[in-house]
């Protein structure tokens, strides 16, 4: 079962606005990560956040974690066209003593220019 | 590019065929996982192998099946095809076994497309 489930599912903003995308997810986790998938490519990982830390950052990306609610969300900052893509957040899982990845649904963003 | 390649690009057959798609990891990556993306059911992940040997499994159907070979390349083979089976399947791979604090990095995908 999907495990982290983004919100909202679809976001259109124009060029320079901020975009926020939030993940929830059911269980405790090792990590959380996120990841961009451009229309019909691979995933291309963005940023991974440990459950020992509150926030991170990187070039215009902001991601929080908050444990106690289950949730993190990922903040782009001066959005640009070629942000334009789906955004996954992907939790760390142990389950059966084996590690699994698992992604939510995604949050799709266009960005107009 | 992110160092996965994943062959072939794009695939068409019929219902009932047998499909084998290939995945070379990044260099020196020895973790190769297998996800199916399809629109209703998002991204799922099948199967975990580290060093040749299957480490985690997820939901993978009976009538599919992989392996990691010695030069750790690997091969997803989906049999006896149905129409719910067209997707895109991607391929991952990552330096350790763990996934914590591991980043995987994903192939371009293999889209498969059932008639």
């Amino acid at each position: 079962s999907q495990q982290g489930e983004e919100d909202p599912q679809a976001l259109s903003i124009q060029e320079g606005e901020n975009a926020t995308m939030n993940c929830s997810y059911k269980t405790s986790i090792n990590n959380l990560q996120w990841y961009r998938q451009n229309s019909g490519r691979g995933l291309v990982h963005l940023i991974l956040i440990r459950s020992n830390e509150r926030e991170k950052h990187s070039g215009r990306l902001r991601v929080t974690l908050d444990t106690s609610k289950k949730s993190s969300s990922l903040l782009i900052t001066a959005s640009r066209a070629a942000d334009t893509a789906s955004y996954f957040c992907a939790t760390a899982q142990t389950q059966g003593g084996s590690e699994k990845l698992v992604f939510g649904k995604g949050t799709k963003l266009t960005v107009n220019p | 590019d992110s160092g996965v390649t994943q062959t072939p690009k794009h695939l068409i057959t019929a219902t009932g065929q047998r499909v084998t798609l290939r995945c070379s990891p990044r260099s020196g990556d020895l973790s190769v996982y297998w996800y199916q993306q399809s629109l209703d059911q998002g991204l799922q992940f099948l199967i975990q192998y580290y060093n040749g040997e299957e480490r985690a499994k997820g939901n993978i159907l009976e009538r599919f099946s992989a392996q990691q070979f010695p030069d750790l390349h690997s091969e997803l083979n989906l049999s006896s095809l149905e129409l719910g089976d067209s997707a895109l399947y991607f391929c991952a791979s990552s330096a350790r076994d763990r996934l914590s604090g591991n980043t995987i990095y994903f192939g371009e995908g293999s889209w498969l497309t059932v008639v």
